[in-house]
């Protein structure tokens, strides 16, 4: 079975600084992993996704994630944080067809 | 494109009722996912399609869940009765293909409250 965990259920940055927000996977295969961001009373979003291309991938809003087998962890980052980056975030691993997610992790930038 | 379409967004009901919850993927999109978050359990996969066939309902709770997709481009999940745990944020989501490498795009989500 699949599963991610990610570490700190709540981060608070404050505007400006450096965001990085921790996930660590568990697969027996090479896995496929995605962060997606949702915001107050709305669906997820896709921010990024690793399907084994390159380690270091680049997604939406200025945040990218690297993979990191080694370690088991894609974390999340963005050097600079706005105010609009306040949400929840949430790891996934796919496999088997399907999506599992993590239980996610606030952010709140502070200005 | 519109993206996922669900409806209603808030639903309130009284225990006992049935509720019908609808989704609408993105044309062109061959799968299909239901989900439900809670505060307690996250986000919890409930069942998903490929091409309309039903391929995984192992999330389903009870008996009192059921989900159809008769066509490409609609699914309901319905609950009968409803009971006050079933409230909840239910989110449906596509995606372009089968397989483990295409993200999903969600739809906004069906509020339930269940009184």
């Amino acid at each position: 079975a699949q599963s991610v965990t990610q570490l700190g259920s709540h981060v608070s940055v404050s505007e400006g600084a450096l965001v990085l927000l921790r996930c660590n996977y568990s697969s027996s295969v090479p896995p496929y992993l995605f962060w997606y961001v949702q915001y107050p009373n709305q669906g997820l979003q896709l921010l990024l996704k690793y399907t084994s291309a390159a380690t270091l991938v680049k997604g939406i809003n200025g945040f990218e994630a690297e993979f990191k087998k080694s370690e088991t962890s894609f974390h999340l980052t963005k050097p600079s944080a706005h105010m609009s980056d306040a949400a929840e975030y949430f790891c996934a691993v796919s496999g088997g067809g399907k999506s599992t997610f993590g239980d996610g992790t606030t952010l709140t930038v502070k200005p | 494109d519109a993206g996922v379409i669900q409806s209603p967004r808030h639903e309130v009901t009284e225990m006992g009722q049935e509720v019908t919850l609808r989704c609408k993927p993105i044309s062109g999109h061959n799968s299909l996912f239901w989900y439900r978050q809670t505060m307690m359990r996250g986000l919890e996969l409930l069942i998903y399609f490929n091409n309309n066939v039903p391929i995984d309902d192992s999330g389903m709770p009870e008996d009192r869940f059921s989900a159809k997709m008769p066509n490409a481009s609609f699914s309901t999940l319905k609950i009968q009765p409803s009971e006050p745990r079933d409230s909840a944020v239910y989110f449906c989501a596509s995606s372009p293909r089968t397989g483990n490498d295409y993200g999903y795009t969600f739809g906004s989500g069906t509020r339930l409250t269940v009184v």
